[in-house]
């Protein structure tokens, strides 16, 4: 089947202006989770969702990010007023939610690049 | 502050030779994955320990879970061309779903 979906796959975006990512897990796989990488990095936790509800937002730095997941499948993160930092690629993975040999195997999609200028 | 700490963080061998990668943390974690990345793409899973002392062997490719859970490595036999990449060690700490990544090992393997 399909993997996770990430659109667009490149964003380009003014310093102020306002974005949003899409995520598209795969199939069947009630967990969906998105991290922030910065060049050189590791990826670094946002937010983690169980169905349509945020089981853990400790991750997001501020107020600025807010992610929603409205029907329990498709996910957007929306960042307000962007700021040059905000500078990265955003990952999406999802995971089943319970049980199996590995529930916590996450599988990624390619990514969005955002650039603020 | 990393919570997991990889070395080294670029390694450049010769095609044929083996290699070990670290990952090391003063936290447990319940599990931890390997993944391996390639530019413009997102993190491919590897492998999943969760058992302290677990080996595992993927082809070419051994995995280990240290005894007390905190640490891991990665060991490449006869390393190939293909195997260039960036070596990501994940952790999932006790009662969380995030993973907590190290910085990366970027491989470069000359043929």
């Amino acid at each position: 089947g399909a993997g996770v979906s990430q659109t667009p796959s490149n964003k380009v975006t003014e310093k102020g202006k306002y974005v949003e990512l899409r995520c598209d897990p795969i199939s069947g796989h009630t967990a969906l989770y998105w991290y922030r990488q910065s060049l050189g990095q590791g990826p670094e936790f946002l937010i983690y969702f169980q169905g349509t509800g945020a089981a853990d937002d400790s991750g997001l730095p501020n107020d600025r990010f807010f992610a929603v997941r409205p029907e329990g499948s498709v996910s957007t993160l929306k960042i307000q007023r962007t700021e040059r930092g905000d500078s990265a690629v955003y990952l999406c993975a999802s995971s089943l939610s319970a049980g199996g040999a590995s529930p916590y195997e996450q599988y990624f999609g390619p990514g969005t690049r955002l650039t603020v200028t | 502050t990393q919570l997991l700490e990889q070395s080294p963080q670029f390694l450049s061998i010769q095609e044929g030779e083996n290699l070990t990668v670290y990952c090391n943390s003063s936290s447990v974690f319940s599990s931890l994955q390997w993944y391996r990345q390639e530019p413009g793409e997102g993190p491919v899973l590897l492998v999943t320990v969760v058992t302290g002392g677990e080996v595992k062997k993927l082809k070419r490719l051994t995995f280990q879970f240290g005894d007390a859970r905190k640490d891991s490595s990665l060991h490449i036999t006869a390393a190939q061309p293909g195997d260039t990449g960036l070596y990501l060690c994940a952790g999932a700490r006790t009662g969380r779903r995030a993973l907590t990544f190290g910085s990366g090992t970027r491989l470069q393997v000359q043929p």
